[in-house]
């Protein structure tokens, strides 16, 4: 059973990126797309876009594209979303979400979660 | 970016059924059998119940169901316990290669 392990708490200013990582444990037989969700406060789910396993093809949602960057240099390394020209209205839990049998299977195993702030 | 449209509550008492709905358009609900359903308990991170419309996890128990007719899916879960009391969330695949959630729906035990 692959596990997703995402990078810990970060506090960013009003127009910085922020980079998050999720790396892929356990069975590397199984080797998921990646998905990244992020959750303001006291609200629902919103997808930003999917990686595949190899890291050669992202697909962003629209609303971030420009902003938003997905990346894995290698088949072993972690898997990184990196937002950039942060507002406050980023403020919010990022989470990666993996799925072994695009586009079948459904978002399988998640990511503990990343809480981003944007604070000035 | 449009979401699917739930029910921002439900609730039940414990040993009922409820259902709760998610409606989308043929772009997306509608036009595929990729509908997922995500338990998000507090302060955790979400977990799939449902996938492919009607398909259960390994380990998710069978008071889960899912269906769809046409734009429209539904999640049921029978039998309510207490652990059940989260929020629910949808979501589908789509016509431009995208993926959508729904609002959220919170579902209340008494």
């Amino acid at each position: 059973q692959v596990q997703l392990v995402q990078s810990g708490t970060e506090v960013k200013r009003p127009g910085a990126s922020v980079k998050v990582s999720c790396k892929t444990s356990g069975n590397t037989l199984t080797k998921p797309y990646i998905h990244w969700v992020r959750q303001a406060p006291g609200q629902g789910l919103e997808w930003m876009g999917i990686i595949n396993p190899s890291g050669s093809s992202t697909l962003y949602a629209e609303q971030f594209k420009g902003r938003l960057t997905m990346t894995r240099d290698t088949s072993t390394s972690p898997f990184i979303m990196e937002l950039s020209s942060l507002r406050s209205e980023d403020t919010a839990v990022y989470y990666c979400a993996g799925q072994s049998d695009y586009p079948k299977g459904g978002f399988e195993i998640w990511g503990q979660g990343t809480a981003v702030t944007v604070s000035s | 970016q449009s979401t699917l449209t739930q029910p921002a509550s439900v609730s039940g008492s414990l040993g009922q059924s409820i259902t709760i709905s998610c409606t989308g358009t043929s772009a997306d609900v509608g036009g595929y059998n990729f509908v997922s359903w995500f338990q998000q308990r507090a302060g955790e991170a979400p977990k799939l119940v449902i996938f492919e419309v009607d398909a259960r996890p390994s380990g998710i128990s069978n008071r889960f169901s899912g269906s769809k007719s046409g734009n429209t899916a539904s999640l049921t879960i029978s039998g309510l316990q207490g652990e059940d009391e989260a929020d629910y969330y949808c979501s589908s695949y789509t016509s431009t290669s995208n993926w959508v959630f729904g609002g959220g729906t919170k579902l209340t035990v008494l």
